[in-house]
């Protein structure tokens, strides 16, 4: 079964670096999304991406991210600058299209740790 | 504010009863509606998804919605340990198909041996 993919599973990072997450989604998939969730917390949009272009962001995505799809495959997530509240599970996802009035089901992949020190 | 709520548990139940989980939500053009499942450190997995009023059963699985009341439920028959996760109740709001799901805090599931 087709799965999204997410490197690195660990992200150790300082204060004040950058990082680069990056997903592969499901190969046919038309739509993506970068979720996070701070430990404890419940599982927090962020960004959705449709035809190479963000397509909506939360409040939580402001000027320190920024994503990016540079080739046909790769999705990435960059947080510049890190914060130590920025430590958290982020997670990538993507679905098929839906039609009008449904949504298809989102498919995570397994995650990356990322932990600012 | 797009709102999903949930009880966060933990709800315990013993092995082969019903576990009956709850999530209510705020937007009434919601359309959309998902059961997730979250082992501990682990990604959502998806359970089940429901979009009309009514029951869908998929094997140990029911979802229930109730769209008049903002309502939707799943149950768990047979329960076992296995199942002990957090189960996360998600919902799209009517719109473009983008539209981003909101997750409730999830509910932690305890399934007694």
């Amino acid at each position: 079964e087709p799965e999204v993919t997410q490197t690195p599973s660990h992200q150790v990072t300082q204060m004040g670096q950058e990082v680069i997450l990056r997903c592969v989604p499901i190969s046919n998939h038309l739509y993506f999304y970068w979720y996070r969730q701070i430990l404890g917390q419940k599982v927090e949009f962020l960004v959705s991406f449709y035809n190479n272009e963000i397509s909506e962001k939360s409040e939580i995505f402001d000027d320190q991210f920024s994503v990016e799809r540079p080739d046909g495959s790769n999705f990435t997530l960059k947080i510049r600058s890190t914060k130590l509240e920025d430590s958290a599970m982020y997670f990538c996802a993507s679905r098929a299209g839906g039609g009008l009035r449904t949504h298809s089901p989102l498919h995570f992949g397994n995650g990356t740790r990322l932990t600012v020190t | 504010q797009k709102e999903v709520e949930q009880n966060s548990g933990p709800l315990s139940v013993p092995e082969g009863a019903i576990a009956s989980l709850n999530c209510t939500y705020s937007d009434r053009g919601s359309q959309s509606f998902f059961w997730y499942r979250q082992y501990s450190g682990k990604s959502p997995e998806l359970i089940m998804s429901i979009y009309s009023n009514g029951d869908k059963e998929d094997g140990r699985f029911t979802a229930q919605l109730n769209k008049a009341s903002q309502y939707v439920s799943l149950l768990i028959r047979d329960s076992q340990p296995s199942d002990s996760a957090t189960y996360l109740c998600a919902v799209n709001v009517y719109g473009s198909g983008n539209t981003p799901l909101v997750f409730g805090k999830g509910t932690r599931l305890s399934v007694i041996a």
